[in-house]
């Protein structure tokens, strides 16, 4: 069975530009998170969505912003980005969403640039 | 808020063990342990719920003290496979879906 895929693996983006990742989730999951990893810190709360709905979000300026799409993959959105921006974002996935109660399996993610 | 995670780092030989503690200020709903080798994404190893359901690898040990707002991480006879940086997320009663990670302690095991 294939694990949560993410794309692009890597990208490089300016000060200002707006980046785009998607996610696709595990088949039969439905809910999807998204986390920030600055480099050697430890993972941040983005996002989750379930069922096509933001079910939450943490602590990050309305910039950050996604979606899900009827088939449960995702997409995040960072607009006017900004140099602190660059790090590794990682997509997981877990089965209907009980809150946290599912165990969430992560992606390889994406890891982005800002110049 | 973002749960404490001790020790920060921990050095061992093969066959040794450690524990992990991960606590946090506010009652949980749930706690999430994962262990993240450099480069790579962060692999699952345990859930613990509030109630006392668990699931997660066979060879992995940890409890959940709902009292205490704490679990801990046992690792036991120590494995070169087990180095990497292990992470506890936990979900607070007032925040729903959320998982807060600690900053992660460094376990290296040594021949």
């Amino acid at each position: 069975e294939a694990g949560v895929t993410q794309s692009p693996t890597h990208l490089i983006k300016t000060r200002g530009q707006q980046a785009t990742l998607r996610c696709s989730p595990i088949s039969g999951h439905t809910s999807v998170y998204w986390y920030q990893q600055a480099l050697g810190l430890g993972l941040q709360f983005l996002l989750w969505y379930d069922e096509g709905e933001e079910r939450n979000r943490g602590n990050f300026p309305p910039r950050f912003s996604g979606r899900q799409f009827p088939n449960y993959s995702s997409e995040l959105n960072v607009n006017a980005l900004e140099l602190e921006d660059s790090a590794l974002y990682l997509c997981a996935s877990s089965l209907a969403g009980q809150g946290a109660r599912e165990t969430q399996y992560f992606g390889p993610g994406t890891r982005l640039l800002v110049l | 808020q973002q749960p404490v995670q001790s020790p920060q780092a921990v050095i061992l030989r093969e066959g040794e063990d450690a524990v992990i503690n991960c606590s946090s200020s506010k009652a949980l709903y749930s706690v999430h342990w994962y262990r993240q080798k450099h480069g790579e994404a962060p692999v699952f190893l345990m859930i613990l719920l509030k109630g006392g359901e668990q699931k997660g690898h066979e060879k992995i040990s940890a409890s959940f003290n709902e009292k205490k707002q704490q679990s801990s991480l046992y690792l036991t006879a120590s494995q070169l496979s087990y180095s990497g940086t292990y992470f506890c997320g936990t979900e607070t009663v007032d925040s729903w879906g959320k998982l807060q990670f600690g900053a992660g302690t460094q376990v290296v095991v040594t021949p």
